[in-house]
């Protein structure tokens, strides 16, 4: 069966900064582009972040381009996101995915989510 | 960025009806196009993929279609699981765009 776990969210100050994880199990981590998709409280899905199997493209939306990096460990079939100077509009719940076969392809497994709240 | 727009954003039906919803690409972006389906508290989950293609395990009554700017997502018989909100999603560009959305309600 195939599941990924974020870990990571929570409550942070504006400016501040956090790291999310997740953990892939009953895939080849290895072989597959995965991706942060987020979702704001009461709002539409946006697309954060994708990298390429071997970490050789990554790619960020507009939004958070110079603020979030992300990062993966193969060996620990482990996906991070590392979010800096983070402001309350970066609140959501963040999803890691899995891309079918590269970008050209839809996310077709899903985690279930960490939230991250931006707030003073 | 290529910008998705769905219509309409929610949509009041019954149980039996035929639904169809729209979703416009600002560019051609061919078929490379997905719909999910998402309850409260869930992640998403795949319906269609390559604009008309039934992800295994989805009922037959999903259809889609569509290709270039314009594609839509037909439920030919409302089921009372099928109240949920409907997202088109662009993989074109490596910068995936969703719609805004569509929420399916009870009438």
């Amino acid at each position: 069966e195939v599941q990924l776990v974020e870990s990571g969210g929570g409550l942070v100050k504006p400016g501040g900064s956090l790291r999310l994880s997740c953990v892939a199990s009953g895939i080849a981590f290895s072989t597959y582009t995965v991706t942060w998709v987020r979702q704001a409280p009461g709002k539409g899905l946006e697309w954060v972040s994708s990298i390429s199997p071997s970490s050789n493209y990554l790619y960020y939306a507009d939004s958070v381009k110079g603020r979030f990096t992300i990062s993966r460990d193969n060996a620990k079939s482990s996906l991070y996101l590392q979010l800096n100077s983070l402001r309350a509009e970066d609140t959501a719940v963040y999803y890691c995915a899995r891309a079918r076969a590269g970008l050209r392809t839809p996310p077709d497994y899903w985690g279930q989510g960490t939230l991250v709240t931006v707030s003073s | 960025d290529i910008q998705m727009t769905q219509s309409p954003s929610t949509l009041s039906a019954s149980v039996g009806d035929r639904v169809t919803i729209t979703c416009r690409a600002s560019q051609s972006i061919s078929d490379w196009l997905a719909w999910f389906q998402q309850k409260p508290g869930k992640p998403p989950k795949l319906l269609i993929y390559k604009a008309s293609s039934l992800e295994w395990g989805v009922p037959s009554r999903f259809s889609a279609s569509g290709s270039g700017t314009e594609f839509t997502l037909t439920i030919s018989s409302l089921q009372p699981d099928d109240f949920a909100t409907y997202y088109c999603q662009q993989y074109d560009d490596s910068s995936w765009t969703f719609g805004q959305g569509t929420k399916v309600e009870i009438k």
